[in-house]
């Protein structure tokens, strides 16, 4: 079993949908979890960062943590075709760590 | 600003070939990273190094080299190609935590 968890898609949803994307892992320890978009044919970069439980927002995006669950999700708020990529889930047990990351989810926001 | 500069775009090699990736950042940061991104197995690492001078195994090391002499520059070495690396590779930076990617090189390995 792999130490984190991520659905492959593709998920395609109309324009202006919630969109919901999640990631399961199974080490307790981990305290830091992020969220990057990468675009096709490009490198992935930063979207959210957040550390142990809660919620974190900015603008059309929220991730939220549930240590308890082992389970963290990145949602979309008004979706737009832009937001259309691969957006993949990594974590790790501190900043001097090594980040495990899930394998992507691809989305598709149909206009 | 550039950032993090990969070469080649893309490549077809035959195997038993070797071939050198080159990464070169401008942002002056300590830590760089090589990774191999397959479909449905994300992202596995491949070396380090956390600062110039030092190397360090990521998680699938294994017919991959690296050396990082200087703070700007992490080429990342195939020895003798086999099909089985056949996949897109990234480099990264970090700083804060955050990493920073290249756009990749497309490895094909015949």
């Amino acid at each position: 079993q792999k130490e984190v968890e991520q659905d492959p898609g593709p998920l395609s949803v109309p324009e202006g949908a919630i969109v919901s994307l999640n990631c399961t892992y199974s080490n307790s320890a981990f305290q830091y979890f992020m969220w990057y978009r990468q675009y096709s044919r490009k490198g992935p970069e930063l979207l959210m960062y957040t550390y142990s439980s809660g919620n974190k927002e900015d603008g059309r995006f929220t991730a939220q943590v549930d240590k308890s669950s082992k389970y963290i999700s990145l949602f979309i708020r008004d979706s737009q075709p832009s937001d259309s990529a691969t957006y993949l889930c990594a974590m790790s047990k501190g900043s001097n760590y090594q980040l495990i990351w899930g394998a992507g989810t691809k989305l598709i926001i149909k206009p | 600003i550039a950032g993090i500069t990969q070469a080649p775009t893309s490549q077809i090699l035959a195997a038993g070939r070797r071939m050198t990736l080159r990464c070169t950042q401008d942002m002056r940061h300590n830590a760089m990273y090589w990774y191999r991104q397959d479909l449905g197995l994300g992202l596995r690492l491949i070396h380090y190094s956390n600062t110039a001078g030092t190397t360090g195994k990521g998680e699938v090391p294994d017919g991959y080299s690296v050396s990082r002499a200087n703070t700007d520059d992490f080429p990342l070495t195939l020895a003798s190609a086999v099909p089985s690396q056949t996949s897109v590779y990234f480099c990264a930076s970090s700083e804060g935590g955050e990493l920073f990617f290249g756009e990749g090189s497309r490895l094909t390995v015949l």
